[in-house]
């Protein structure tokens, strides 16, 4: 069964940093594309950031891509998400999710979602 | 990147089809075969319910089936059922590795 579970959400203050991981289990984890997407209480979906198999891709919204970085490590089966430099509108809950296949064009498995509070 | 346009909010009767539309332009929703549907029900994860623009998971109801014409890709669910009231959201590969989601539609089953 495919797992996804999201982990280092929490209260930060404007300015700050926090690292999220997803821990994956169930799959080949390095045979697919990981992706992060986003949702603000009570708002949409937003996709912030993917990353190829084997890493040598990465793609981020470009409203984030010069504070956010992905990146993963297929040894230990895990994404990851640095987030600096962090303000109230970043506010969301983070999901990690898995291709459906091994292309780059859906979102087919999803975690549960960390919740990110900026706030001071 | 905008945001797909989607309606905020559709109703039907149980037993009924409804259909909810994806707006996008040629750049995205226009240019790739590309789009997929979620479903929603509150706090809960997104669930994919068709990819590739009209391709089912298995385990999803055939009740649900995805088209596309020109700059707008639509889901329908036929059959409607008290269960299937959740938030949809479309979502269009729009070149270069990236995605966009449309702004989400509220299904109320009447």
């Amino acid at each position: 069964e495919v797992q996804l579970v999201e982990s280092g959400g929490g209260l930060v203050q404007p300015g700050g940093s926090l690292r999220l991981s997803c821990a994956a289990s169930g799959f080949t984890f390095s045979s697919y594309w990981m992706t992060w997407v986003r949702q603000a209480p009570g708002k949409g979906l937003e996709w912030v950031a993917n990353m190829k198999q084997d890493g040598s891709e990465k793609h981020y919204v470009d409203s984030m891509k010069d504070r956010f970085t992905i990146s993963r490590d297929n040894a230990k089966n895990s994404l990851y998400l640095q987030m600096n430099s962090l303000r109230a509108e970043d506010t969301a809950v983070y999901y990690c999710a898995r291709s459906f296949q091994s292309g780059n064009s859906d979102f087919g498995y999803w975690g549960q979602g960390t919740l990110v509070t900026v706030s001071s | 990147q905008s945001a797909l346009t989607q309606p905020a909010s559709v109703s039907g009767s149980p037993g009924q089809s409804i259909t909810i539309s994806c707006t996008g332009t040629s750049s995205d929703v226009g240019n790739y075969n590309l789009v997929s549907w979620y479903q929603q029900h509150p706090g809960k994860a997104p669930k994919l319910m068709i990819y590739e623009g009209i391709k089912r998971p298995s385990g999803v109801s055939n009740r649900f089936s995805g088209s596309k014409s020109g700059n707008t890709a639509s889901l329908t669910i036929s059959g409607l059922q008290a269960e299937d009231e959740a938030d949809y959201y479309c979502c269009s590969y729009v070149g270069s590795g990236n995605f966009v989601f449309g702004g989400g539609t509220k299904l109320t089953v009447l």
